[in-house]
């Protein structure tokens, strides 16, 4: 198993350009997370999705929007970047989600730098 | 938003020394994870612990959850060069199944 995977591995973006950035899991996991990592400040929650073709905000979801159509994809959308999107982006995944130390399976990250 | 505090936020140690570190919240935490991060990689699940005063071991860890299940520690013994890494811990809340974070401790061992 490859585990959860995330394209790209770095990317710098102009202000007000848009992309993707791609995450795949292989677990068939029914849980996906997208989160975000700045220095000193941990993860925060961006969105999730508990199943395909169900997703919710995280506590941080303005200026992001995500889709699960597959139970492995999970992608997330960044329509107008800006500076403040500067950041370390990380899928993860996990069986279940009932909040009872349910392991939560990590990419690699993206490293996205807004100029 | 539930808040976890982790202390140090860094530490630099020599090989072989032993080093602890904190993670305390307000609130009761229904259970509690430690990851380590390596620099360019996702974090990686290193224990969970659920019952207060519950106390686990992996090899040269030991992982402490308080009796009132608002605090955690991490204690590594002996530590070596391969501990180096950002440790976070992360938890739970009641029955709210997104994890909450804290800021994480950088360990640094030097050899």
């Amino acid at each position: 198993n490859a585990g959860v995977t995330q394209t790209p591995k770095f990317r710098i973006l102009k202000i007000g350009q848009s992309m993707t950035l791609q995450c795949t899991q292989d677990m068939n996991h029914n849980y996906m997370y997208w989160y975000r990592q700045d220095p000193g400040m941990g993860l925060k929650l961006i969105y999730y999705s508990v199943g395909a073709g169900i997703t919710d905000k995280g506590e941080v979801p303005n200026g992001y929007n995500v889709s699960r159509s597959t139970t492995e994809d999970f992608p997330l959308r960044l329509e107008l970047a800006a500076p403040s999107q500067t950041s370390v982006y990380f899928c993860a995944s996990s069986l279940i989600g009932r909040g009872r130390g349910e392991t939560q399976y990590f990419g690699p990250g993206t490293r996205l730098l807004v100029l | 938003t539930q808040l976890l505090e982790q202390s140090p936020q860094f530490l630099s140690i020599q090989e072989g020394e032993n080093l602890t570190v904190y993670c305390n919240s307000s609130s009761v935490f229904s259970s509690l994870q430690w990851y380590r991060q390596e620099p360019g990689e996702g974090p990686v699940l290193l224990v969970t612990v659920v019952t207060g005063g519950e106390v686990k071991k992996l090899k040269r860890l030991t992982f402490q959850f308080g009796d009132a299940r608002k605090d955690s520690s991490l204690h590594i013994t002996a530590a070596q060069p391969g501990d180096t890494g950002l440790y976070l811990c992360a938890a739970y809340f009641s029955n709210d199944y997104k994890l909450s974070f804290g800021a994480g401790t950088t360990v640094t061992v030097r050899a």
